[in-house]
């Protein structure tokens, strides 16, 4: 049972290029979540999913979109990368709400330059 | 909306020492609490949550946390640090209820817990 996968571990970009983030879990969860990590500003909320087909925004979502076509699948793609997206950036996923725990992938390093 | 405070950015213990990392919510109905551990390089581990059934909650590695409703408070304290025990931790909320949104999960800013041997 793997979990929560993220790929890739770390990425480079230049200012103004697109990459998605991958995020797959295999833990049949309904709920998906994408946070970035920033020092001294905890985790923020990019966007997140309560379902396959369904997103909504989190508390930092500019600059970011997200697609969730099945359930085990939660793609962030970076439209235009700049500077100030790089942060380590987690996905996270459960299988309800309530007290339910998020289960977290390892991250992604994501430097632009 | 929910907020959650954590005192104290960066906490120095000697080994053996007790540990207590603080954590305050913002809300007039107590929500569901967590704390997670971070060490480095890794993701995020859940150490314990507040369920409502009992306002002492134990959690892993010796942890456990106390749930005072009157304090808006869930403080994460060990007896006894441990070498091992150098991470950041979180403390996180997630409001009661069952309406569309209310499954978001907010995180506190962290305290980077370091042991002195």
């Amino acid at each position: 049972n793997a979990g929560v996968t993220q790929t890739p571990k770390f990425q480079v970009l230049k200012t103004g290029q697109s990459m998605t983030l991958q995020c797959a879990q295999d833990m049949n969860h309904e709920y998906m979540s994408w946070y970035r990590q920033d020092p001294g500003m905890g985790l923020r909320l990019i966007h997140y999913s309560v379902g396959a087909g369904i997103t909504d925004q989190g508390e930092v979502p500019n600059g970011y979109n997200v697609s969730r076509s099945t359930t085990e699948d939660f793609p962030l793609r970076l439209l235009s990368a700049a500077p100030s997206q790089t942060s380590v950036y987690f996905c996270a996923s459960t299988l309800s709400t309530g007290n339910s725990p998020l289960h977290f992938g390892n991250g992604t390093r994501l430097t632009v330059t | 909306a929910q907020s959650v405070t954590q005192l104290g950015s960066h906490v120095s213990v000697s080994e053996g020492a007790l540990v207590l990392l603080r954590c305050n919510y913002s809300s007039s109905v107590p929500p569901y609490l967590f704390w997670y551990v971070q060490y480095p390089n890794q993701g995020l581990q859940l150490l314990l949550k507040y369920t409502s059934a009992a306002t002492l909650v134990k959690g892993i590695n010796g942890f456990e946390a106390e749930f005072k409703k009157s304090e808006t408070s869930f403080h994460l304290t060990k007896p006894s640090a441990h070498m091992s025990d150098a991470a950041e931790y979180f403390c996180a909320v997630r409001p009661r209820g069952s309406n569309f949104g209310n499954e978001k999960l907010t995180f506190g800013t962290g305290t980077r817990l370091t042991i002195i041997p």
